[in-house]
């Protein structure tokens, strides 16, 4: 069993702040995808990432997908209590693209 | 995604009972998933489909079934509910291009 582990699982910080959130594994992904969930909704997709060394920004958002495609980043910049949520990384594999999930980092940005 | 719809969002069941769960889309997707969510565990993926009746299992595939009749309906099926079944249940499809998966808004499910 594949598995995806997503650091830190809590994290309370001012807005204003800088965080990082990683998200780590022995295996090798085609691709890895960023979601972000708020309470009583689906996951919504931020990015995937698909190239080792890739990088993507969204806004205040950079996600970085590992050289070896086995591991990524979030970094978000500047914290707005409106970032407040889980945050989701999953790795992709195999034809059927079936996703392996980490377990999450809770954020909750603070005024 | 508003592609994807599921029904009902909430239900609550005794142990025991068939429960079936509804997973509709309009994007046209191949592939589609349902995982469920508990605390402690993130998503884990339950059974996909590759195309119409075509299905294959995931990882936590006991106790549940899946069919694919049509390529815009995929449903997942509670034989005999357990209270290790109480969960949150998405279902996602699979973008025909790329490896992003769109998930629906979740069926809560409460098994007593």
């Amino acid at each position: 069993t594949q598995l995806l582990e997503q650091s830190p699982q809590f994290l309370s910080i001012q807005e204003g702040e800088n965080l990082t959130v990683y998200c780590n594994s022995s295996s090798v992904f085609s691709s890895l995808q960023w979601y972000r969930q708020e309470p009583g909704e689906g996951p919504v997709l931020l990015v995937t990432v698909v190239t080792g060394g890739e990088v993507k920004k969204l806004k205040r958002l950079t996600f970085q997908f590992g050289d070896a495609r086995k591991d990524s980043s979030l970094h978000i910049t500047a914290a707005q209590p409106g970032d407040t949520g889980l945050y989701l990384c999953a790795g992709s594999t195999g034809t059927a693209s079936k996703l392996t999930f980490g377990t999450g980092t809770r954020l909750q940005v603070m005024l | 995604d508003a592609g994807i719809t599921q029904s009902p969002r909430h239900k609550v069941t005794e142990t025991g009972t068939p429960v079936t769960l509804r997973c509709h889309q309009t994007e046209n997707h191949r592939y589609m998933y349902w995982y469920r969510q508990d605390p402690g565990h993130g998503l884990r993926l339950i059974h996909y489909s590759y195309g119409v009746k075509d299905t294959d299992k995931g990882e936590v595939s006991d106790g549940y079934s899946v069919s694919r009749s049509k390529t815009e309906d995929f449903l997942l099926t509670l034989e005999s509910a357990t209270s290790s079944q109480t969960s949150v249940y998405f279902c996602a499809g699979k973008d025909r291009n790329t490896d992003t998966q769109y998930f629906g808004p979740g069926t809560r499910l409460t098994v007593l």
